[in-house]
């Protein structure tokens, strides 16, 4: 399987806190891209790094990408209540354009 | 209206039944996917289509079949239901490059 995998597979924190969450891939890829998904409901984008890029900002979220290891990072800094949600990395290797998603990581935002 | 739509949301067959899962999207993308969500699994490709003409095997095909009648519609089936193909599923989209993908909100499908 090319399936990634994230790590941690669930992580409790307390409001404010941050959270970070790890993905580890298997493939070369194109690019890296993280989706969040509220309870059994439709995964939305978060956030889009390519292959040449190390680090990415979006709000309150940092992606850092590292190739050699085949592994990202996603950091939802000052969290809230309402990022309760499993989040999931994708991968597109070149050429595919295909969407390969991990196994993603259930967060959960205690106020 | 949301610019990918799923039907039905949920399910409950019978196994050996066969049943449709239909996809509509008003998005304008040639390029649609079916993904299959188990807990603990992730999300796990069984179809994918760039064009109406270009039909390609995720890896989970077995068991499933597909049909893109139109640029916007894009429908999965199970030809003869099985318990294990209980799950959730996905309809996607996304355009030409390297871009994000567009989900639909899911079907939840039993089969008993």
């Amino acid at each position: 399987s090319q399936q990634g995998e994230e790590d941690p597979q669930a992580l409790s924190i307390q409001e404010g806190e941050n959270a970070t969450m790890n993905c580890s891939y298997k493939t070369s890829i194109n690019n890296l891209q993280w989706y969040r998904q509220n309870s059994g409901r439709g995964l939305v984008h978060l956030i889009l790094i390519r292959s040449n890029e190390r680090e990415k900002h979006s709000g309150r979220l940092r992606v850092t990408l590292d190739t050699s290891k085949k592994s990202s990072s996603l950091l939802i800094t000052a969290s809230r209540a309402a990022d309760t949600a499993s989040y999931f990395c994708a991968t597109t290797p070149p050429g595919t354009y295909k969407y390969i998603f991990g196994t993603g990581t259930r967060l959960k935002v205690l106020a | 209206d949301a610019d990918v739509t799923q039907t039905p949301r949920n399910r409950i067959t019978k196994t050996g039944k066969r049943i449709m899962l239909e996809c509509s999207q008003t998005k304008g993308h040639d390029r649609m996917y079916w993904y299959r969500q188990d807990p603990g699994l992730g999300l796990r490709l069984i179809y994918y289509s760039f064009d109406v003409k270009d039909i390609n095997k995720g890896e989970i095909s077995d068991g499933y079949s597909v049909s893109r009648q139109a640029q916007a519609k894009f429908s999965l089936s199970l030809e003869s239901a099985i318990p294990n193909q209980t799950a959730l599923y996905f309809c996607a989209t996304s355009e030409e490059g390297y871009t994000e993908a567009f989900f639909g909100q899911g079907t939840r499908l039993t089969v008993v």
